[in-house]
């Protein structure tokens, strides 16, 4: 049993394509995260959500763009991708100041 | 602001031999600390953390870690090393209480266990 799940794994894409990131837990949580993880391996929080709210959004282009349809889904998808937004993107949840959760994350190449 | 350092960038131990990674963070609060593993092309995995209590913490696959609020350092340890445990591990850090703030990560530190 998956306890968080993104889907795709995989994504290969031209730079200008629109996609899609889609990420579910099933453990009950309150709070889901979007990660960056870039080529140096450096990780970095996007967006958090509370209770389908934003709470945290921090430093990112505004081609990125975070939807939480219910308290187990939080979905990322991104406009006009570029070069440069290549990376490894992981989601994440908990309760509410608890222990993140991670899932598999989803390798995104722009070509 | 938050901020944690892994000042190793890479450690290599020989197999049965105790490791040490390296972690010393800033908080303007009291630390809530967190050690996690990512092995090649898998997700992180959380191993333990400390929020109070005693200073050693146990955690996942026999690996330990110990706050010290002098040095401002929650190093990981394993007594016995295993060639199993070579990955990524991250060391990362919030401000308690506030649930609003962000999980701040270390660069990471790639351990190599050599058999």
């Amino acid at each position: 049993d998956t306890a968080v799940s993104q889907t795709p794994k995989y994504l290969v894409t031209q730079m200008g394509n629109d996609k899609s990131i889609k990420c579910e837990q099933n453990l009950g949580h309150d709070t889901m995260y979007w990660y960056k993880q870039d080529s140096k391996k450096f990780l970095k929080i996007m967006f958090s959500y509370n209770n389908k709210e934003l709470i945290i959004n921090e430093t990112v282009p505004n081609r990125f763009s975070p939807k939480s349809p219910d308290k187990a889904h939080l979905n990322l998808h991104i406009n006009s991708l570029e070069l440069g937004d290549s990376a490894v993107y992981f989601c994440a949840s908990s309760r509410t100041s608890g222990t993140q959760y991670f899932g598999p994350g989803t390798r995104l190449t722009v070509l | 602001a938050q901020s944690v350092a892994q000042p190793e960038d890479q450690v290599n131990v020989a197999e049965g031999n105790p490791l040490t990674v390296k972690c010393t963070y800033s908080v303007s609060g009291n630390p809530y600390l967190f050690w996690y593993v990512q092995y090649p092309n898998r997700g992180l995995q959380f191993l333990l953390k400390y929020i109070t209590g005693d200073n050693l913490v146990k955690g996942s696959y026999g690996f330990e870690a110990e706050f010290n609020k002098s040095q401002t350092s929650f190093h990981l340890k394993k007594p016995s090393a295993l060639v199993s445990d070579s990955a990524l591990y991250f060391c990362a850090v919030r401000d308690l209480p506030s649930g609003n703030t962000p999980l701040v990560f270390g660069k990471g530190t790639r351990l190599s266990v050599i058999a």
